[in-house]
């Protein structure tokens, strides 16, 4: 069974800091890995996806990479500002098109 | 273009009662799917309709239930709510391939007192 664990659970940094948010799943067949963020009370946000054929993709200050091998996917923030503040999930799409989501990182930048 | 809507936005019942839940997908998109989120369970997956045809089912119960129209708009129905259903419920349209980005409504707020 498919298991997609988010850690840490909670972080905060100071704004200007370069962040690296972690997901890991245990089941390496997968069709891609999505990563949102949702402000409180609010629905999901795209930011990027990553096909289960490439390595990373790359959208303004954010940075994924996935590697199926390890079983692990990582978001990278470049330069964090408070309006990066939600949380963060993601989510993969395995075996019959449904997907599952992490756990959640709850990031805080402070001003 | 349009994102997909839902509605109501809120929505408060009473144990017992029964709820319908309305997504609207993003023009072109065939693919809806639920999703069910609370504090304690986090995002959980209901179902996914593509091409008013059920694709997948997530493990809820038999009183949830869906459906999808000849224009791709998806409902759901809870019957005999419990007050465990109390949750935001997400409904994501897609194009409908295993490797689409899935694009989120802003949810449904239903509370069940």
């Amino acid at each position: 069974k498919q298991e997609v664990t988010q850690i840490p659970a909670a972080l905060s940094v100071p704004e200007g800091e370069n962040l690296v948010l972690n997901c890991s799943f245990t089941d390496s067949a997968i069709y891609n890995l999505q990563w949102f963020r949702q402000d409180p009370g609010k629905g999901l946000t795209s930011l990027l996806l990553i096909q289960s054929s490439q390595r990373e993709q790359t959208s303004g200050r954010l940075n994924a990479s996935l590697d199926k091998s390890s079983g692990r996917s990582t978001l990278y923030i470049a330069a964090s500002q408070p309006g990066d503040s939600a949380t963060y999930l993601c989510a993969l799409t395995s075996g019959t098109y449904k997907y599952i989501f992490g756990t959640g990182t709850r990031l805080k930048v402070l001003a | 273009k349009a994102g997909v809507t839902q509605t109501p936005r809120y929505l408060i019942k009473t144990r017992g009662q029964q709820v319908t839940l309305s997504c609207s997908p993003i023009s072109g998109h065939r693919s809806v799917s639920w999703y069910q989120q609370t504090p304690g369970q986090g995002l959980q997956f209901l179902f996914e309709y593509f091409s008013e045809t059920q694709r997948n089912k997530g493990n809820f119960p038999g009183r949830f239930s869906g459906r999808q129209f000849s224009n791709s708009r998806s409902e759901m129905n809870v019957s005999t709510l419990e007050l465990g259903d109390s949750a935001l419920y997400l409904c994501a349209s897609a194009l409908g391939t295993s490797t689409d980005t899935q694009y989120f409504g802003p949810g449904t707020r239903l509370t069940v007192l």
